[in-house]
């Protein structure tokens, strides 16, 4: 069983439209995030959050915004994409507190956004 | 603006030791050190974590000194599936805000 699922694997669109990316995990955690990898292999927080906190990187552009149906799913949305956009995202869970990092976090395989 | 600094690259022969050091001067107190391992078109993975002194596991071991400044991975043994790159986590306290933070990742290549 996938603990941690991400959906589209791939996604190619234009500037301007809105996409989402899928995430659902089954570890039953209660803290799920988003990171954003560019094209140097670089990790970066963009959000954590569980259903008492969400932590959000100051340095993300409010076009990214995560939206969670239940615990087990945070799905990400941006609206009018830009170029800049383009990366591979990462959904990964824990059974931390938001932001805290104490506990391993489970990656997902990740979502490899271009935008052209 | 407080980082978590590692090296970029590393070379290493098969049936080495490698030791991959993490630089995190702002780390919040009470905060862990977790590395993560990371191959190709695929998520990062737990390798280990500790707070102080030492940890080991059946993949590796990490020494944190006591001003808990830096940790040091180490990987007995490498071999050929160990070529990855490696990424320390952290929970950064600069700048008022406790963020968790990824160094900029250590890309280890095991030579035959």
């Amino acid at each position: 069983d996938t603990a941690v699922s991400q959906t589209p694997k791939y996604l190619v669109t234009q500037m301007g439209n809105d996409k989402s990316i899928k995430c659902e995990q089954n570890l039953g955690h209660d803290t799920m995030y988003w990171y954003k990898q560019d094209s140097k292999k670089f990790l970066k927080i963009m959000f954590s959050y569980n259903n008492k906190e969400l932590i959000i990187n100051e340095t993300v552009p409010n076009r990214f915004s995560p939206k969670s149906p239940d615990k087990a799913h945070l799905n990400l949305h941006i609206n009018s994409l830009e170029l800049g956009d383009s990366a591979v995202y990462f959904c990964a869970s824990s059974q931390d507190g938001a932001g805290v990092g104490r506990y391993e976090q489970y990656f997902g395989p990740g979502t490899r956004l271009t935008v052209t | 603006l407080a980082k978590t600094t590692q090296p970029i690259s590393m070379d290493s022969y098969e049936g080495q030791e490698v030791n991959i050091t993490c630089s995190h001067n702002n780390i919040a107190t009470n905060d862990y050190i977790t590395w993560y391992q990371q191959f190709p078109s695929q998520g990062p993975r737990f390798i280990i974590q500790g707070y102080k002194t030492k940890v080991t596991n059946e993949v590796a071991s990490l020494f944190i000194p006591a001003d808990r400044k830096s940790s040091t991975l180490s990987l007995p043994r490498v071999s050929l599936s160990d070529t990855a790159v490696y990424y320390c986590l952290t929970r950064d306290s600069g700048a008022g805000s406790y963020q968790l933070t990824f160094g900029k990742g250590t890309k280890l290549s095991v030579i035959p």
